[in-house]
């Protein structure tokens, strides 16, 4: 499988903005959908945002649309989420995962970068 | 927009069956997956389309869905089992995870 490198997260304050990457290794990166997923502290699993493998398609759970972007670069491997207006609540560990053929699961996550929100 | 629940926590002893459900709305119309999260890990999908298991992952795991419940069995649950288990459905372009239910193996 292909594996996923998340970074960027760190200790941020409320209002601010920040973006995370993914960077996936192999040469099917390109070839496939990408998601990022977060948890908050001692919480469940929390779908974020759905690219396309071509960057035709974004979805958006309702609790970032409109704040949260999702992007990616196949030239480079790298998957992106801009998070901008950053609120307590978005502290969570936030995951890039592929998905599987189906693409209604996820069979392949990162280890994950922590956002910490706070002033 | 769709939610699915679990319930928080089940206890089991080695050897015995587990059974986590998830609960929502005419859940047998769709397709649910399961993850298992061990402490400080990423989340490790070990069933999919209700029933069918990605390589690797041991036939004493099991899944079923009809109605309003879907339901991941383990069978004869051991030590290393215990863990957060999630179930997960789609709907409407948007991904849901249920709430998770914690596996202790006592």
């Amino acid at each position: 499988q292909v594996q996923l490198v998340e970074s960027g997260g760190g200790v941020f304050q409320p209002g601010r903005s920040l973006r995370l990457s993914c960077e996936g290794s192999g040469f099917t990166f390109s070839s496939y959908g990408k998601h990022w997923v977060r948890q908050a502290p001692g919480k469940g699993l929390e779908w974020v945002a759905f690219i396309s493998y071509d960057g035709s398609k974004k979805y958006y759970a309702d609790s970032v649309k409109g704040r949260f972007t999702i992007s990616r670069d196949n030239s480079k491997n790298t998957l992106s989420l801009q998070m901008n207006s950053l609120r307590v609540d978005d502290t969570a560990m936030y995951y890039c995962a592929d998905p599987d053929f189906s693409n209604y699961y996820f069979d392949n996550w990162g280890q994950g970068t922590l956002v910490t929100v706070s002033s | 927009s769709y939610e699915v629940t679990q319930s928080p926590s089940l206890s089991v002893s080695p050897g015995q069956t587990a059974s986590i459900s998830c609960f929502g709305d005419k859940l047998g119309n769709k397709r649910v997956g399961w993850y298992q999260q061990k402490a400080g890990q990423s989340p490790l999908l070990v069933i999919y389309q209700d029933n069918r298991r990605p390589s690797g992952i041991p036939e004493r795991f099991s899944g079923s869905n009809s109605g309003n419940t879907a339901t991941l069995t383990i069978s004869g649950t051991q030590a290393m089992d215990e863990a957060d288990y999630y179930c997960q459905t789609w709907d409407s372009s948007h991904w849901v995870f249920g709430g998770g239910t914690r596996l202790t193996v006592l």
